[in-house]
């Protein structure tokens, strides 16, 4: 079945580690996008790929890095300079343009720093 | 500007309707959304509405769009204990990105 799909969904990380989120879809999909949801405060853009080897900063991205060397795959680093990492990060992927816009999600991805 | 309010929480008893309000602020937007998230779980797409419409009914779901006053509404009849969860009203920014609201917790009562 076509989807997303990120890994891992619980993720344990000491103070001071970098640590890589991964995201991976089968839809065939042009764009490719990381949120992090924190209670109450909705779901905020970190970074955003709108085609293979481009990448652009969302609201958020001080602290976090990405790649996006393959259609499929959008990697997420949380570095140690990310001052307040523990949160629920979203990938997703849309079609492009022009569609409706609409989203598709994933999972999601738990990391707690200790 | 690029902001999306909604209020956080609506308790609901089972069979009545649930309606859920937003406000936007980016005339300019093309689709307005909501998305429903269950516990521990990505977000899914419930419904949409495009810009030029005043209202979208699917089965349960009916959207109404008041574009003079920037106010999107979720109304859900029949409202099941299958419905808890958030749900999160969003605005289309550009082609490539929405902006969310902080999400309604709605709660099903018995």
């Amino acid at each position: 079945d076509g989807g997303i799909t990120q890994s891992p969904k619980y993720l344990f990380r000491k103070e001071g580690q970098n640590v890589t989120l991964s995201c991976e879809q089968n839809l065939n999909h042009d764009a490719m996008y990381w949120y992090r949801q924190d209670p109450g405060q909705g779901l905020r853009l970190i970074y955003y790929s709108q085609i293979v080897n481009d990448f652009q900063k969302g609201d958020i991205a001080e602290g976090y890095s990405v790649s996006r060397e393959k259609k499929e795959s959008f990697p997420l680093t949380v570095t140690s300079a990310q001052k307040n990492p523990t949160a629920f990060y979203l990938c997703a992927s849309s079609p492009g343009t022009p569609t409706t816009g609409e989203l598709f999600f994933g999972e999601g991805s738990r990391l707690t720093v200790l | 500007g690029e902001d999306v309010e909604q209020s956080l929480f609506l308790s609901v008893r089972e069979g009545d309707s649930s309606v859920i309000n937003c406000t936007y602020t980016d005339s300019s937007s093309t689709y307005l959304y909501w998305y429903k998230q269950e516990p521990g779980a990505g977000l899914q797409l419930l419904t949409y509405i495009f810009s030029n419409m005043d209202m979208k009914q699917d089965q349960r779901l009916t959207v109404l769009l008041n574009k003079k006053d920037k106010h999107l509404s979720l109304r859900i009849a029949d409202t099941q204990t299958g419905d808890s969860a958030i749900y999160f009203c969003a605005e289309s920014i550009n082609d490539y990105k929405l902006s969310f609201g902080a999400g309604t917790t709605v709660t099903v009562r018995a």
